[in-house]
């Protein structure tokens, strides 16, 4: 299994300014992603964070809102650029030690308010 | 394309009574299924894997290829049940993310 410390826990932000979530595992883990889960809804994969290469995303996720950086296969960080009150949400790290039908481990979540 | 199909959104019971969370799939391959569970401000995690085969918590999902379905089952609900249910499927191979259903809300009532 994979321990999964996801930060900050919560935040307020105000409109126009970013934040960065950070995601960090204690072992090193092939495959990491970012969802946004709006509450008790689904998931919707917004990228997966490559080590060493740019993170590749889904449609309707673009680098220049969401950029990703995975500096090594313990940790990755998800910035949520120029906010606005519909990115208003959970955020959430996954990891995956990246063989075909492994198990996904979850972090706790962000939960991102933006007024 | 792969897809995960959870018809129901809500799903309501009595304490005692038996569950059934149906689960459909679309994929062309071999994959691996799975039911995760997010109970009340908890994180997801997993609750069973079809290659395990293994019953948790009283729940069970059986893999039927023919009728592309997983469906997850227990026998008497219980009020801690409560929670919301995904089903999710991985490509055997390859290094891709899960393909989530849309998720089920399992509410138990005393």
């Amino acid at each position: 299994s994979a321990v999964i410390s996801q930060k900050p826990s919560r935040d307020i932000c105000q409109r126009g300014t970013s934040l960065t979530i950070q995601c960090q595992v204690d072992s090193q883990v092939t495959m990491m992603f970012w969802y946004r889960q709006q509450p008790g809804q689904s998931l919707t994969l917004i990228a997966t964070a490559n080590q060493g290469s740019e993170a590749t995303y889904e449609s309707g996720f673009v680098i220049d809102k969401f950029p990703i950086s995975r500096p090594n296969l313990t940790f990755s960080t998800l910035t949520v650029s120029n906010m606005s009150p519909e990115d208003s949400s959970i955020y959430l790290c996954s990891v995956a030690t990246g063989t075909g039908g492994d198990i996904q481990y979850f972090g706790a979540g962000t939960r991102l308010s933006v007024l | 394309a792969q897809r995960v199909t959870q018809p129901e959104k809500l799903l309501s019971v009595f304490k005692g009574a038996p569950v059934e969370l149906k689960c459909n799939y679309s994929y062309s391959g071999s994959p691996e299924l799975f039911w995760y569970v997010q109970y009340s401000r908890q994180r997801l995690q997993l609750l069973l894997r079809h290659i395990s085969r293994e019953s948790i918590k009283g729940f069970t999902a059986d893999l039927n290829k023919g009728e592309t379905s997983f469906h997850l089952k227990k026998p008497f609900a219980q009020e801690e049940d409560s929670a919301m249910y995904y089903c999710a499927l991985s490509p055997l191979s390859g290094n891709t993310p899960l393909v989530f259903g849309k998720g089920t809300r399992l509410s138990v009532i005393a």
